[in-house]
């Protein structure tokens, strides 16, 4: 099945050290992008991607970094430096141009 | 500054009842407006977009109503049912990358 998958779905982080979330799709879409959601708040953007070997940063994107090597592949660390990272981040892409992105089932990050 | 947002925070309706969930936007200049829908511990799922050069859309039992005077987007779910429960997201389409701007976000319970 075609489709965007975040791995893993439950993530525990020690305060101090950094994480990578997984981010994979098979859609052959050129764009892809990571969002933070905060309980009953809406998406925010961290980075997005255009292009492979290309990308810039979003609202929030302090305490992030991503690489885009791979078309299909978007992986987002989460930093010691990101003061706050307890957050549902959900991964999405879309084609060039296109209104409607698709978005993975995201992962949940704790910090303990 | 830019921001797109909306009116309620939660709707109730009875299962076979119209649904009407609202937005508000401030950006003249997006492009489109789009409807999400994120049940609980999952990623959104595209709804259905307005340009916004049109009024009105439907899709299958949705409806986008788009008012460019007062800045104010609507969802309308007809026949309401207990799988329409979850959240809405109206955004708003900035920037070349496509890139989207959520709202927080409305909860839409339907009741037996």
């Amino acid at each position: 099945d075609g489709g965007i998958t975040q791995s893993p779905k439950y993530l525990f982080r020690k305060e101090g050290q950094n994480v990578t979330l997984s981010c994979e799709q098979n859609l052959n879409h050129d764009a892809m992008y990571w969002y933070r959601q905060d309980p009953g708040q809406g998406l925010r953007l961290i980075y997005y991607s255009q292009i492979v070997n290309d990308f810039q940063k979003g609202d929030i994107a302090e305490g992030y970094s991503v690489s885009r090597e791979k078309k299909e592949s978007f992986p987002l660390t989460v930093t010691s430096a990101q003061k706050n990272p307890t957050a549902f981040y959900l991964c999405a892409s879309s084609l060039q141009g296109a209104t409607e992105a698709f978005f993975g089932q995201g992962t949940r990050l704790t910090v303990v | 500054g830019e921001s797109v947002g909306l009116h309620l925070p939660t709707l109730s309706v009875q299962e076979g009842d119209n649904s009407i969930i609202n937005c508000a936007y401030s950006n003249s200049a997006s492009d489109y407006f789009i409807w999400y829908k994120q049940e609980s511990g999952k990623g959104p799922q595209f709804i259905i977009d307005i340009r916004s050069n049109m009024d009105k859309r439907q899709g299958q039992r949705v409806t986008v109503l788009l008012n460019k005077t007062v800045k104010h987007l609507s969802l309308q779910i007809a026949a309401t049912q207990p799988g329409d429960s979850a959240v809405y997201f109206c955004a708003e389409n900035q920037g070349s990358a496509r890139q989207l701007t959520f709202g927080s976000g409305t909860q839409l319970t339907v009741l037996p």
